[in-house]
């Protein structure tokens, strides 16, 4: 059964400064990964999609790296800003259907 | 407008009460999907369907069912609501598997509460 954590649970940066976010499963035979961000009271926002064929996916000052070996993927976030602050949510997708989620890492930016 | 709609964003229930919660999209995809959220254990799988003839039970089906009525209308109904069922629900949607890698977009979310 697929398992995906993310470390920390909760993460505070001041902001400007260069941040990762780290997220690892632990089946391999993954189809894609993807990174979300959850505002409070909204639901998800779709941010990054990696294919298990490819390293890493850009945009704007989002950098999400895969290496699927390892089972491990990051998310940068560069020149952090306060709108930045959310939860963040990695999922996996296997062979079937089904999205496995962590349990994602709550960021804040500090102005 | 948003693509994924969920109504009602709050809803607060008895034990044992029927209550529905309803998904529409404009997004043109096949698939639909239903999650629950609960505090330090992610989002779950309740139940998904490839098409409007096409219905599969998630990792936590039990005292949940649905019906896709349309492309665009994915139902959630609990039978008889029970407090563990209080939790936020989110529905979902992706294209074929060929179409943007089978990327998910998400609703704004259900809050429901069982009293």
């Amino acid at each position: 059964k697929q398992e995906v954590t993310q470390i920390p649970a909760a993460l505070s940066v001041p902001e400007g400064e260069n941040l990762v976010l780290n997220c690892s499963f632990t089946d391999s035979a993954i189809y894609n990964l993807q990174w979300f961000r959850q505002d409070p009271g909204k639901g998800l926002t779709s941010l990054l999609l990696i294919q298990s064929s490819q390293r890493e996916q850009t945009s704007g000052r989002l950098n999400a790296s895969l290496d699927k070996s390892s089972g491990r993927s990051t998310l940068y976030i560069a020149a952090s800003q306060p709108g930045d602050s959310a939860t963040y949510l990695c999922a996996v997708r296997g062979g079937n259907e089904k999205l496995t989620f962590g349990t994602g890492t709550r960021l804040t930016i500090i102005p | 407008d948003a693509d994924v709609t969920q109504t009602p964003r709050n809803r607060i229930t008895k034990t044992g009460k029927r209550i529905m919660l309803e998904c529409s999209q404009t997004k043109g995809h096949d698939r639909m999907y239903w999650y629950r959220q609960d505090p330090g254990l992610g989002l779950r799988l309740i139940y998904y369907s490839f098409d409007v003839k096409d219905i599969n039970k998630g990792e936590i089906s039990d005292g949940y069912s649905v019906s896709r009525q349309a492309q665009a209308k994915f139902s959630l109904s609990l039978e008889s609501a029970i407090p563990n069922q209080t939790a936020l629900y989110f529905c979902a949607t992706s294209g074929a598997e060929t179409t943007a890698y089978n990327e998910q977009f998400f609703g704004p979310g259900t809050r429901l509460t069982v009293l």
